[in-house]
């Protein structure tokens, strides 16, 4: 019953540096996400993969990748950290439309200093 | 983006208190509406999925309501408890596509 997988779960980077946050869910789930959350802002669309082998920008992408790497992982990476980037990141997935709840991880708090 | 609105921004009631709250979203593209439960350091739990004009949801003691023509949707809390304190989350998803767009929330405290 681990539902969706978030690795890892607190991070401090410098500014510049690289990272890859790495989510993975053993649902079975033909679609996942990428959030985050930051005050007053509630949670924000990072890119989404509806199904295996696709992947579509959301509402804030820039300074971000994303690999779907098979239908279990979706990684979310951090070409050069910049401060604006710290936030908590949240991975979900869903058995796919609109017609589906999701199912979060337990997020990553990330600090670029 | 769509524009999600909801309110209040944040509700303190006592034990025993029934409360609701209140989702906004475009009424045009409408697909389903979701809400979700957020406890603090947890991560948001799916509440329900709602999809039909008119459609109610229940759960216990917290209930839902969706009017896809005006765009708005109200969650109810019976009797609310001190385990109900939580930031309850509305998120619209239009089309077919299953991303959603969230609200910012409303934070419930509840107190003895």
């Amino acid at each position: 019953n681990a539902g969706v997988t978030q690795t890892p779960k607190f991070q401090v980077l410098k500014t510049g540096q690289s990272m890859t946050l790495q989510c993975a869910q053993d649902m079975n789930h033909n679609s996942m996400y990428w959030y985050r959350q930051d005050p007053g802002m509630g949670l924000r669309l990072i890119y989404y993969s509806a199904s295996e082998g696709t992947t579509d920008k959301g509402e804030v992408p820039n300074g971000y990748n994303v690999s779907r790497l098979n239908k279990r992982e979706f990684s979310l990476r951090l070409e050069s950290a910049a401060p604006s980037q710290t936030s908590v990141y949240f991975c979900a997935s869903s058995a796919g439309t609109g017609f589906y709840g999701y199912t979060f991880g337990s997020g990553t708090r990330l600090t670029v200093v | 983006i769509l524009n999600v609105e909801q309110s209040p921004q944040s509700l303190h009631v006592q034990e025993g208190d029934s409360t609701n709250f209140t989702c906004s979203f475009p009424s045009s593209n409408f697909y389903a509406l979701h809400w979700y439960r957020w406890e603090t350091a947890k991560s948001p739990e799916a509440l329900f999925v709602m999809t039909l004009n008119g459609d109610e949801k229940k759960k216990g003691r917290i209930s839902a309501t969706l009017n896809t023509k005006e765009g708005y949707s109200y969650l109810y809390i019976k009797g609310s408890q001190p385990e109900d304190s939580a930031t309850y989350l509305c998120a619209p998803s239009t089309g077919t596509a299953s991303k959603l767009t969230f609200g910012t929330g409303t934070r419930l405290q509840v107190t003895l």
